[in-house]
């Protein structure tokens, strides 16, 4: 597709199971990033892959946290043993370059937004 | 640490009013600064840039100018429509991989 494609778009779990959540970025895009927006804020960075490789992961709360990107396209953020604090929505972003303020464009997925009850 | 402080919401306006949002900033360095709009729906998705101190940027009628000595990037357009209804965040990012956003400011164009 044209944009970064996010699925599931709303999901559901009950407090202690895993999830996974899945990005497509747009064709081509070296960097990837993935960031939680709790309700009201604005987008907490997670993590940064360049092609297959996760440079930055500071961002990931706990060791609940894990993402991948294996092949350097799809990637997949698995929440093991979810918490109610883990509700929010998880955003994607694709850019083409490897370095972002100098291409100055994060292109974005709508999000998928996770309920934990 | 780097940080992104705007203007609390919502903000109200009548078509065609004017708009500012305030932004400001903390970084080290010399950040990039970006403004980034969010429709009903729709994904974040990049409205107007600015990289370095006295830059102007601007998009779809909305203007931004890069001010270090107050380090600020106010967001502001003449006259607003309603289909300027959205949640404007703003941004930096000062070379690295992270981008920092503001909480964001939700606006609301009555016609």
């Amino acid at each position: 597709g044209a944009g970064v494609s996010q699925s599931p778009r709303y999901k559901v779990a009950k407090r202690g199971q895993d999830v996974a959540l899945r990005c497509d970025p747009i064709s081509g895009h070296v960097s990837l990033f993935w960031y939680q927006q709790a309700l009201g804020q604005g987008p907490e960075f997670l993590t940064y892959f360049q092609n297959e490789a996760q440079l930055d992961k500071s961002g990931l709360p706990s060791d609940r946290f894990f993402a991948e990107r294996p092949e350097g396209s799809v990637s997949t953020l698995k929440i093991q043993r979810t918490q109610q604090e883990d509700s929010a929505v998880y955003l994607c972003a694709s850019s083409f370059g490897g370095r972002v303020a100098s291409t100055g464009e994060l292109f974005f997925g709508e999000g998928s937004r996770l309920t934990v009850l | 640490g780097n940080s992104v402080t705007q203007m609390e919401g919502p903000v109200t306006l009548s078509e065609e009013a004017f708009l500012t949002i305030n932004c400001t900033y903390t970084a080290t360095g010399y950040p990039s600064l970006f403004w980034y709009v969010q429709y009903p729906g729709e994904g974040l998705q990049l409205l107007l840039k600015a990289t370095k101190a006295d830059d102007k940027g601007s998009n779809k009628g909305f203007e931004a100018t890069y001010r270090k000595e107050t380090t600020s990037f106010h967001l502001e357009k003449g006259s607003v429509q309603v289909s300027d209804s959205a949640v404007y965040f703003c941004a930096l990012n000062t070379g690295g991989f992270k981008t920092i956003f503001g909480a964001g400011t939700r606006l609301f164009v009555k016609a």
